[in-house]
């Protein structure tokens, strides 16, 4: 049983392009959650998704950020006009069961952003 | 400050020596997680309990929590260099849906 996958490892994007990040979550899970984390912090919350519904994005910024899970294939981080200030790691979540009912997260390998 | 401080912020110990960390907490919350991430990589799950759980254990780890102090200590007994690590705790608060994690203590394990 695979887990949660995301790709790229590793992105890096010049100021004003778009930065895309993919994550599939364990097989049988229809709950992710993306975190950033800064360098020397702990992870922030940004957003929980279920199949095709966004259901707390109290964590993202307004501008610039959204994200999506749709039916079939992997949830997407997509950032627009990055700034240097959205260099981070960026980690994937997935849990069988959503929250508050769901326990353990298990989390993805996470996808560093680098923003020259 | 935030939901979930740990401390201390580094810890620098011998191997087979015990390491302990501590988590506080704000609000109300349904449990409490362990994770540990090594440098560079994602995180790893330790160890959960639950608000109705008072210790708990895991191998060489063991979890405490004080619902009233509104804290969670981390020990892992005799230590060894591969336990260097980033150790976060990890909170739900209750009715919501999003694990709010502290800053982390930086475990340094000297062989």
């Amino acid at each position: 049983n695979a887990g949660v996958m995301q790709n790229p490892r590793h992105l890096v994007r010049r100021r004003g392009q778009e930065a895309r990040l993919r994550c599939s979550p364990m097989k049988g899970h229809s709950h992710v959650y993306w975190y950033r984390q800064l360098p020397e912090e702990g992870l922030k919350f940004m957003v929980y998704l279920q199949k095709e519904n966004i259901i707390d994005e109290s964590g993202m910024p307004k501008e610039r950020f959204s994200a999506e899970f749709p039916k079939e294939g992997p949830s997407i981080l997509r950032i627009q006009q990055v700034v240097r200030g959205d260099s981070a790691a960026y980690f994937c979540a997935s849990s069988p069961l959503g929250l508050p009912d769901g326990e353990t997260q298990y989390f993805g390998p996470g996808t560093r952003l680098l923003v020259l | 400050s935030q939901q979930g401080e740990e401390d201390p912020q580094a810890l620098s110990i011998q191997e087979g020596e015990n390491a302990t960390m501590n988590c506080s907490y704000k609000t109300s919350i349904n449990n409490l997680q362990w994770y540990r991430q090594n440098s560079g990589r994602g995180l790893v799950h330790l160890i959960l309990i639950r608000s109705n759980e008072r210790e708990k254990h895991s191998g060489r780890l063991r979890v405490t929590l004080d619902t009233s102090k509104k804290s969670s200590s981390l020990l892992i007994t005799a230590s060894r260099a591969a336990d260097t690590a980033s150790y976060f705790c990890a909170t739900v608060t209750s009715g919501t849906y999003k694990y709010i994690f502290g800053t982390g203590t930086r475990l340094k394990v000297l062989a």
